[in-house]
């Protein structure tokens, strides 16, 4: 298996613009979930699916912020309009559930957003 | 509020030597506890998951150990090696997956 796959690895680009993430999971992984990563905030949840159902999106910083799962390979995050301190390292894991319980999560390479 | 705190500062030491880690944590009761690796660029690798229920796990020349009372993990790494030079965080789950909360990392650097 490839992992979990995110595109674009990186993205410029200006205040007001609408940015959208990309994530591929790992096939026949339940959950999957979006961070964000700072060098002051460390890595925060933003949101999570399970079986693509939006579990928890406390984590979402605000409006602006939107994320869709629209099947089982495929998730999107929104921003939009995006501003500067939107700037960060987007990561998205997944995994799967088991009886026994093992939360290991696979994360993705991220994707570096810049704001300008 | 829930909190969870790493080594304050980053750690340095010389090949060969245990580092440890530290995790300890405040208005938390975790059922799993975590600990993933993160080189520059790259995203969290997990290394061992330990139960509430379990004192210590090993995996090679890991070693975690996880006290509830203290509220607390510890994590070793022996004959530590340049390669272990990383960012090690925890993340503590309540739940049998679900969301993780994770620490901010300690960054240890291993000097030949």
């Amino acid at each position: 298996d490839a992992g979990v796959i995110q595109s674009p690895r990186h993205e410029v680009t200006e205040m007001g613009q609408e940015v959208t993430l990309r994530c591929k999971p790992i096939s026949g992984h339940d959950y999957l979930f979006w961070y964000r990563q700072t060098m002051m905030r460390g890595l925060e949840l933003l949101i999570y699916f399970n079986n693509n159902v939006p579990i928890d999106d406390s984590g979402m910083p605000e409006d602006r912020f939107s994320a869709k799962m629209p099947n089982a390979s495929f998730s999107t995050l929104k921003i939009q309009p995006s501003e500067p301190r939107d700037s960060a390292v987007y990561f998205c894991a997944s995994s799967l559930s088991r009886g026994g319980g093992s939360n290991e999560q696979f994360f993705g390479p991220g994707t570096r957003l810049t704001v300008l | 509020s829930q909190k969870i705190e790493q080594n304050s500062e980053a750690l340095n030491i010389q090949e060969g030597k245990t580092a440890t880690l530290t995790c300890n944590y405040t208005n938390y009761s975790p059922a799993y506890l975590q600990w993933y690796r993160q080189d520059p660029g790259r995203g969290p690798v997990f290394l061992l998951l330990i139960r509430e229920n379990e004192k210590e796990k090993r995996k090679e020349r890991l070693k975690v150990t996880f006290d509830t009372t203290l509220k607390q993990s510890l994590f070793h790494i022996t004959a530590s090696q340049p390669a272990d030079s990383a960012t090690y965080l925890c993340a503590l789950d309540r739940t049998n997956a679900g969301k993780s909360t994770f620490g901010d990392g300690t960054t240890l650097t291993v000097k030949p």
